[in-house]
C-alpha cells in the first residue's frame, strides 16, 4: 500500500523558515518516473503546486516562489523535505505532499501550517 | 504562469449529467495530454479521478469521464449522485521551462 505522510510545525512566526517532511511508504524514491511534489491550499482557496523532486534528484519549483523554496530527498529514509523561507501570514495553508507520476495519484493527508506572531 | 480557468460553481439534480470546463493555454492544456482531475470533499485530501485527459484510475466510477479540445479540458459526471457533491480541480503539466504543473481555481459541485 502506497502512503505519504506530512509532518512539521503547526505554527510558525513571520520571517521564520518552514521545514516540512514527507515520509513515504510502499514505493522507493529512487523508482524511475516516480517523484514527489508539494502542493498547498490556503483555507477556502485553490490548490497551488509548489515544488517537485524527480527520482534522479532533478528539482523544479513554482516560478513565483522559487527564491524561497528548497526541496530535497533522503532515499534511505524515504523522506522528502521542503523548506520555505521568510514565511508570511499569506503562506497559511494546508500543505500536501503527493506522489507525482506526471499526475498526482496518491496524496498525503495534509498538514495545516499557520503563520502568526 | 496563471491558474487554469474553471467555473466557480456548477449544480445538477440526481441522475443528471454535468460538465466542468478547464481552460488553459497553448503552453499547458493545449500542449500536453497530461490533464488530470481531482475531487476534494471538505476537510479531505484531493483524490485523483481522471489522468492523462481521459483515463480513470482503478476504483473510480465510470460515471466520470474526461476529454480535451484545444486549450480546454472537460470533466463530465453522469448519473449524478449525492456523494459527488465536492470541489473539483483540474491540473495540467505546463512544461519544464517555468511552472511545471498548474491547477485550476476549483469548481464547487452542488447536487440539488
Amino acid at each position: 500500500q502506497v502512503t505519504l505522510k506530512e509532518s512539521g510545525p503547526v505554527l510558525v512566526k513571520p520571517t521564520e523558515t518552514l521545514t516540512l517532511t514527507c515520509t513515504v511508504s510502499g514505493f522507493s524514491l529512487s523508482n524511475a518516473r516516480m517523484g514527489v511534489s508539494w502542493i498547498r491550499q490556503p483555507p477556502g482557496k485553490a490548490l497551488e503546486w509548489l515544488a517537485h523532486i524527480f527520482s534522479n534528484d532533478e528539482k523544479s519549483y513554482s516560478t513565483s516562489l522559487k527564491s524561497r523554496l528548497t526541496i530535497s530527498k533522503d532515499t534511505s529514509k524515504s523522506q522528502v523535505v521542503l523548506t520555505m523561507t521568510n514565511m508570511d501570514p499569506v503562506d497559511t495553508a494546508t500543505y500536501y505532499c503527493a506522489r507525482n507520476v506526471r499526475y498526482f495519484d496518491i496524496w498525503g493527508q495534509g498538514t495545516m501550517v499557520t503563520v502568526s506572531s | 504562469q496563471s491558474a487554469l480557468t474553471q467555473p466557480a460553481s456548477v449544480s445538477g439534480s440526481p441522475g443528471q449529467s454535468i460538465t466542468i470546463s478547464c481552460t488553459g493555454t497553448s503552453s499547458d492544456v493545449g500542449s500536453y495530454n497530461l490533464v488530470s482531475w481531482y475531487q476534494q470533499h471538505p476537510g479531505k485530501a484531493p483524490k485523483l479521478m481522471i489522468y492523462e485527459v481521459s483515463k480513470r484510475p482503478s476504483g473510480v466510477s465510470n460515471r466520470f469521464s474526461g476529454s480535451k479540445s484545444g486549450n480546454t479540458a472537460s470533466l463530465t459526471i453522469s448519473g449524478l449522485q449525492a456523494e459527488d457533491e465536492a470541489d473539483y480541480y483540474c491540473c495540467s503539466y505546463a512544461g519544464s521551462s517555468t511552472l511545471n504543473w498548474v491547477f485550476g481555481g476549483g469548481t464547487k459541485l452542488t447536487v440539488l
